[in-house]
């Protein structure tokens, strides 16, 4: 079975720090995709990237960043330059490559970040 | 376009009463997924639909639970009667195709009084 381990619930920084969200999987499946998700106050989930497990190229997107170590089994996410609206709880989430049943996601239980101004 | 949407918003309801709880997915989408998310948790999954058919309900908790796709397009979730436990954020998520990104609507908060 899969699992996902978001090991810091909450983090709190101050406006324009860099922050990073961790990230841990385990399957024993070659194929898979990992995902980020923000989650608003709103409640909405929010996708922010997939990757899959083919492709270990560090991807950035703004002030967004994201580091896929397959040797330490990690997808962190860090966020520079941070200000109040990335304030949310991220979700790092996995899902298998091989088909049917296998594309059903398995979540960590999120991180909380909370941005001060 | 239209993303994702979820009716109701919020439902309050009695232990033992039925409930129906609908999904509208982006045009086109041929997959479906149901999660359930409790307070201060990922959501989990409960069943997956690939056009009209569920693929997997494994998720599901028990029998009470059950969804249904009859055109492959909206889907509904139906709880029978209904537990305290049940009191959850209910998602509702669509992707294009199997292994694609899932786009989620903005659920329906269910509570069982």
């Amino acid at each position: 079975a899969q699992k996902v381990t978001q090991a810091q619930t909450e983090i709190s920084v101050v406006e324009k720090e860099d922050v990073t969200l961790d990230c841990v999987y385990e399957t024993r499946d070659t194929t898979y995709y990992l995902f980020w998700y923000k989650q608003p106050p709103s409640g909405e989930l929010v996708f922010l990237i997939r990757r899959n497990s083919f492709d270990e190229q560090n991807e950035i997107s703004g002030r967004y960043s994201w580091n896929f170590q397959k040797s330490t089994s990690s997808f962190n996410f860090t966020i520079t330059a941070s200000q109040v609206v990335d304030s949310a709880v991220y979700f790092c989430a996995l899902t298998l490559g091989s088909g049917g049943s296998n594309y059903k996601l398995t979540f960590g239980k999120g991180t909380l970040l909370t941005v001060n101004p | 376009g239209a993303g994702v949407s979820q009716t109701p918003s919020n439902k309050v309801t009695e232990k033992g009463k039925y409930v129906e709880l609908r999904c509208d997915p982006i045009s086109g989408h041929t997959a479906l997924y149901w999660y359930r998310q409790s307070l201060g948790q990922g959501p989990e999954f409960l069943i997956y639909f690939q056009g009209t058919g569920a693929a997997d309900d494994s998720g599901l908790p028990n029998d009470r639970f059950f969804a249904v796709r009859p055109e492959g397009s909206v889907s509904t979730l139906k709880i029978q009667r209904t537990e305290r436990g049940d009191s959850a954020v209910y998602l509702c998520a669509s992707s294009s195709d199997w292994g694609g990104t899932q786009y989620f609507g903005p659920g329906t908060r269910l509570t069982v009084l």
